[in-house]
């Protein structure tokens, strides 16, 4: 089962506006991905934070992840048309027996920015 | 940076027919890779984890037999899609996780994963 849901589902903005995605996970994890995928295409990485770190820039983008509440959430801000895209997180959950992460993927926004 | 391959990105077969898809990583070494699938509009979900050297691990649901993974190198791992049939149309995605050294005195390890651009398959 996936670990991860992500709301909204969908979201459509204004460009210049900010927007924000949610991911809520179930189990501990090692640290968080959000990743970015253009409509058929490959994904994208955009930020890690790990299970330590409470916020993360990266140029007009902004993490923070909550472990006690099993939440993190992507900020992007002064959005533009070219962010429109599918954001995901993936957790990386804790070593398994066999001494490999496996990495699980949230349900994903579909974000569009509008020009 | 790192990058990561897929040949094909993309095939239409005939069912009942194999097809197999390369996962490269191309200026790293990747000891583990993993193989996703996505439906449209969907999530990727993990398939199997492969391990170079080793058995890959496939989650629960996945067949072994219809998706046959080989990690014959540090540097590709194959999936195979056995007797294709249409329902096994979809985007399949491999990834390579890359290992590497914090800065810190204390070499803490973390992982990245770098994703292939994807291969479509779509089965007739």
């Amino acid at each position: 089962s996936q670990q991860g849901e992500e709301d909204p589902q969908a979201l459509s903005i204004q460009e210049g506006e900010n927007a924000t995605m949610n991911c809520s996970y179930k189990t501990s994890i090692n640290n968080l991905q959000w990743y970015r995928q253009n409509s058929g295409r490959g994904l994208v990485h955009l930020i890690l934070i790990r299970s330590n770190e409470r916020e993360k820039h990266s140029g007009r983008l902004r993490v923070t992840l909550d472990t006690s509440k099993k939440s993190s959430s992507l900020l992007i801000t002064a959005s533009r048309a070219a962010d429109t895209a599918s954001y995901f997180c993936a957790t990386a959950l804790a070593r398994t027996t066999s001494g490999t992460y496996k990495y699980i993927f949230g349900t994903g926004t579909r974000l569009k920015v509008l020009a | 940076g790192a990058v990561v391959s897929q040949h094909p990105s993309w095939v239409i077969c005939k069912s009942g027919t194999s097809v197999k898809i390369e996962c490269r990583s191309l200026d790293f070494q990747a000891t583990t890779m993993f193989w996703y699938r996505q439906f449209p509009k969907q999530s990727l979900m993990l398939m199997a984890t492969s391990n170079e050297g080793s058995k890959a691990t496939y989650e629960q649901g996945v067949e072994k037999d219809k998706f046959l993974i080989n990690h014959a190198s540090l540097t590709l791992s194959t999936l195979t899609v056995t007797s294709a049939h249409p329902e096994d149309s979809s985007f399949y995605i491999c990834s390579a996780r890359a290992l590497r050294l914090s800065g810190s005195p204390s070499g803490v390890l973390y992982n990245e994963q770098f994703f292939g651009p994807g291969t479509r398959l779509t089965v007739l």
